[in-house]
């Protein structure tokens, strides 16, 4: 079936460095969503890409989607103890011919070391 | 701001039990979800619902069943619980007929514990 695969799984950062999680997905996607899930929380929308090779930026958060929408990155600049948690891709799933719900990503758990 | 309501924080039954777990949300968003988050799984759509009295199997529905009465609440039902259900479980609500395309607001979880 459909899948929607996250690396690395854990990933621990000086404060101050980069960080970048990556997704892929074995299908196309029509559109690629992110979300951050701070510890003890619930995971939050971030933001949506729906174009090919599309980039948004956030502050010191940049999202990308590739060029063939199968593949897309978040990259934070200069890690602050407020990036931890953990990352989640999602895209769509196809419920007879429907897009009826989202497939996530396992996540990307972001850990700073002070 | 979407608010997502789940009845407990924490919810500690016994195995065989009967459990209710319910979510209510104040957008009128179309589309309502039942997730369980497991270390190193990730999230697992268990059922969800785009229609008052619809719902759809998810990834994971065996042992569980929803009910969706009115538009604002959608309930997740243990028709007998076992220890392999214990879990975090998240409900999410979104907007719109295409529910692929629209963010999905969470919940702050039920963390239930079977015993």
């Amino acid at each position: 079936g459909q899948q929607v695969m996250q690396i690395p799984q854990y990933q621990h950062v000086q404060e101050g460095e980069d960080f970048t999680t990556y997704c892929n997905s074995s299908t196309t996607l029509s559109n690629i969503q992110w979300y951050k899930q701070r510890p003890g929380g619930h995971p939050v929308f971030l933001i949506q890409l729906v174009k090919s090779g599309e980039v948004k930026k956030q502050k010191r958060l940049t999202f990308q989607f590739g060029e063939a929408k199968k593949n897309s990155s978040l990259h934070i600049t200069a890690t602050q103890t407020t990036d931890v948690g953990t990352y989640f891709c999602a895209g769509p799933s196809f419920l007879m011919n429907r897009d009826d719900k989202i497939i996530f990503g396992k996540g990307t758990r972001l850990h700073i070391l002070p | 701001d979407v608010k997502v309501t789940q009845s407990s924080r924490y919810l500690v039954k016994r195995t065989g039990e009967k459990v209710f777990l319910e979510c209510v949300q104040d957008m009128d968003h179309e589309n309502m979800f039942w997730y369980r988050q497991d270390p190193g799984l990730g999230l697992r759509l268990i059922y969800f619902s785009y229609d008052v009295k619809m719902k759809e199997k998810g990834d994971i529905p065996e042992g569980y069943s929803v009910s969706r009465e009115k538009k604002e609440r959608f309930s997740l039902i243990l028709e007998s619980a076992s220890t392999n259900q214990t879990s975090m479980y998240l409900c999410a609500s979104s907007f719109g007929r295409q529910s692929s395309n629209q963010p999905q607001h969470f919940g702050d979880g039920t963390r239930l514990s079977i015993l």
